[in-house]
C-alpha cells in the first residue's frame, strides 16, 4: 500500500509570499499524483495533477507543482498566495491500474494580511 | 456538468441510534467512493463500488456500517447503531473508474452523535 507524508501540518504565511506545501510518497512504481483543495465545510477541489510527461504541472488558481521521482516528492508552490488561498491542501496518490487513491494528512495554509 | 450531490449537509442524532447518508455521483461516473475524514486528518476510504459492485470494502466496519449502490447509480451509507466515535465528516466521491482520473467530491456529511 502506499503512504503519503505531508510534512507540515500548518503553514502560516503572509500575504503577497511564496509558499510551498510539502508532499512525500512511498512507491517507486508507477503513480499518478493530485492535489486538492479544502475550503471550510466543503469538500475537495481538485488542484491539479500529474499523469505523465513534464514534472511541472499547473493548475489553477496560480498553483503549481513539481514531480520527482527520485525524490519520491510533489511539492505543491505558489509564488504568490493570497487571503482566499487559506484552506487545507491536500496530497493523493493512486497505483497504476488501481482505482485506489491515498491522502496525506493535509497541510493547513493560513495567509494572513 | 452536475456535480456530486450529498445530503443531508449536516446530522445530528444520539448515540445507538441509526443514520443514512446519500450520494448521486456524477452522471456517467462508474466509480463511487465513501471516504471518512476526521478532524484534522485526510479523508480515509470506507469503501469503492465499480458500477454497483462493492469492489473493496476492506476499511468498512461491517458490524455497524453497511452500504448498497443499487442500480450502480446513487448511493447510500447507514451506520447502526452509532457510537460518539462515529462523529466525522463523510465524503462521497465518483470517478470514471480510471487510475488516473481524479476523484470528484461532494460536499460531505458532517455527523455528530451525542
Amino acid at each position: 500500500a502506499q503512504s503519503v507524508t505531508q510534512l507540515d501540518s500548518q503553514v502560516p504565511v503572509f500575504e503577497e509570499a511564496p509558499v510551498e506545501l510539502r508532499c512525500n510518497y512511498s512507491s517507486s512504481v508507477s503513480v499518478y499524483l493530485f492535489w486538492y483543495v479544502q475550503y471550510p465545510n466543503q469538500g475537495l477541489q481538485l488542484l491539479l495533477k500529474y499523469l505523465s510527461g513534464s514534472t511541472l504541472v499547473k493548475g489553477i488558481n496560480g498553483f503549481e507543482a513539481e514531480f520527482n521521482k527520485s525524490q519520491t516528492s510533489f511539492h505543491l508552490r505558489k509564488p504568490s498566495v493570497h487571503i482566499s488561498d487559506t484552506a487545507e491542501y491536500f496530497c493523493a496518490v493512486s497505483s497504476g491500474g488501481f482505482n485506489k487513491f491515498y491522502f496525506g494528512s493535509g497541510t493547513k495554509l493560513n495567509v494572513k494580511p | 456538468e452536475a456535480g456530486v450531490v450529498q445530503s443531508p449537509r449536516y446530522k445530528i442524532i444520539e448515540k445507538k441510534q441509526p443514520v443514512a447518508f446519500w450520494c448521486n455521483p456524477i452522471s456517467g461516473h462508474n466509480t463511487l467512493y465513501w471516504y471518512l475524514q476526521n478532524l484534522g486528518q485526510g479523508p480515509e476510504l470506507l469503501i469503492r463500488y465499480e458500477n454497483e459492485e462493492a469492489v473493496d470494502d476492506s476499511q468498512l466496519p461491517k458490524d455497524r456500517f453497511s452500504a448498497e449502490r443499487l442500480k450502480g447509480v446513487d448511493s447510500t451509507l447507514k451506520i447502526q447503531p452509532a457510537e460518539l466515535g462515529d462523529s466525522a465528516v463523510y465524503l462521497c466521491a465518483s470517478s470514471s473508474g480510471q487510475s488516473n482520473s481524479p476523484l470528484h467530491f461532494g460536499n460531505g456529511t458532517r455527523l455528530t452523535v451525542t
